[in-house]
């Protein structure tokens, strides 16, 4: 079971969008549609922005958004706000009760 | 309100066995579909899914660690405590414990930094 890929880095300027990809396998993320996002500032615990593929939990602006094609997961962030700068990862469900997590994105606002 | 915190030593020698412990409150572990993970993170790298408990007893490891990892828990004192054995300085890492709920992790503890040197 290997890491979920993810671009090392993306970049946008205020009110612009970005997306994050996450591409798995047919046994992670194309298997299933529990795919999770996680955002985590600097020193700080990661928290929970998307789940099941395109699902928001309470308190999460709508400005971020999650998809999914074949093997490959996306999140969207539309409006890019300087407390968006975090690294991402995703998370798939990798079947048998296991998970596997993303290489992580750093996002810069210019 | 839930919460998790994380326990333990802050240093550990190679070749001994790390012990840590997640004290959680405002969710109960015997509540169907619930589970409590552990996920490390080296100084500057990515999050790493080691080991989830479920409701049922269930333990669920990772593929690459399942021979050094032992979850456990304790349901009365709403406690979950991970063991992984043959420590190296590779596993230094801040450790957290986790909620998942339904294939997500709702709610996580701060973490606790784990040094492996002699």
């Amino acid at each position: 079971q290997s890491a979920l890929t993810q671009p090392r880095s993306v970049s946008g300027s205020p009110g612009q969008s970005v997306t994050i990809s996450c591409t798995g396998t047919s046994s992670d993320v194309g298997g299933y549609n529990y795919v999770s996002w996680y955002q985590q500032h600097p020193g700080k615990a990661p928290k929970l922005m998307i789940y099941d593929v395109t699902k928001w939990p309470s308190g999460v602006p709508d400005r971020f958004s999650g998809s999914k094609s074949g093997n490959t997961a996306s999140l969207t962030i539309s409006g890019l706000q300087a407390e968006d700068e975090a690294d991402y990862y995703c998370c798939s469900y990798a079947g048998n009760y296991i998970y596997v997590f993303g290489t992580g994105t750093k996002v810069t606002v210019l | 309100q839930i919460t998790l915190k994380e326990s333990g030593p802050t240093l550990v020698k190679p070749t001994q066995t790390l012990t840590l412990t997640c004290t959680f409150s405002g969710f109960s572990l015997r509540t169907s579909g619930v589970g409590v993970g552990w996920i490390r993170q080296p100084p500057g790298k990515a999050l790493e899914w080691l080991a989830l408990i479920y409701w049922d007893d269930d333990e669920r490891y990772s593929p690459s660690l399942t021979s050094r990892l032992t979850i456990t828990k304790d349901t009365s004192k709403n406690q979950v405590v991970l063991t992984m054995t043959n420590m190296d300085p590779v596993d230094t890492a801040t450790y957290y414990c986790a909620r998942r709920l339904s294939n997500l992790f709702d709610s996580w503890g701060q973490g606790t930094l784990v040094t492996v040197s002699s």
